[in-house]
């Protein structure tokens, strides 16, 4: 079990362009789940998938991010148009629907739009 | 509005005392509560879960507590550690299903030796 792994870990980018992050779950997780958090706050959510269906999006979650699990394994969290205020550390959960209920974290991906 | 309120100063103890961690919440009544450990650039770590009709859960030195009346959880480290020195998060569940999480903004903990 190597856990939740997310590709960058850092990405740097001016604003303006399109960046995409990578989230591997756990190999028999079904539920993914991306978040994001700022400095000094929590994690907040922005979207749920169970297998490859995107069951919940967050308002949070504007027309400018798209997410996708298009085989229920890994995910894709893309931003177009990127804007300072989306620098964050972008967090990936997974978990079991037949297991407990706790969520399993990768390392984030830290976003920095200048 | 779902909301969870954590102490957001500092909290710092010195090694071998118990840490004691606040999460109110309001406007919602969870069915359980997660807390997470949260190292700076990391990501969350699940520590213990405490369902609405379990008063109190254990594991090793810390421990759990869920008043469903006052709305409130608290969080024990016991013998508390320089190595437990983290961002401990307070997560129930938010409204809706499928289990997504509302987290406090996390208190830091300090442990001096």
């Amino acid at each position: 079990d190597t856990g939740v792994s997310q590709d960058p870990r850092h990405k740097i980018t001016k604003r303006g362009q399109n960046v995409t992050f990578r989230c591997d779950p756990i190999s028999e997780h079904n539920r993914l789940y991306w978040y994001r958090q700022t400095l000094g706050q929590g994690p907040e959510f922005l979207t749920y998938f169970q297998n490859e269906a995107q069951l919940e999006k967050s308002r949070l979650l504007s027309d400018r991010f798209s997410a996708e699990r298009p085989k229920g394994s890994f995910s894709t969290l893309e931003i177009q148009r990127t804007e300072q205020g989306d620098s964050a550390m972008y967090l990936c959960a997974s978990s079991y629907s037949g297991g407990g209920d706790e969520q399993f974290f990768g390392p984030g991906t830290r976003l920095t739009v200048l | 509005s779902q909301k969870i309120e954590q102490n957001s100063e500092a909290l710092n103890i010195q090694e071998g005392k118990t840490a004691t961690l606040t999460c109110n919440y309001t406007n919602y009544s969870p069915a359980y509560l997660q807390w997470y450990r949260q190292d700076p650039g990391r990501g969350p770590v699940f520590l213990l879960l405490i369902r609405e009709n379990e008063k109190e859960k254990r594991k090793e030195r810390l421990k759990v507590t869920f008043d469903t009346t006052l709305k409130q959880s608290l969080f024990h480290i016991t013998a508390s550690q320089p190595a437990d020195s983290a961002t401990y998060l307070c997560a129930p569940p938010g409204s809706g299903g499928y289990n997504k999480l509302i987290f406090g903004a996390g208190t830091r903990l300090a442990v001096h030796p």
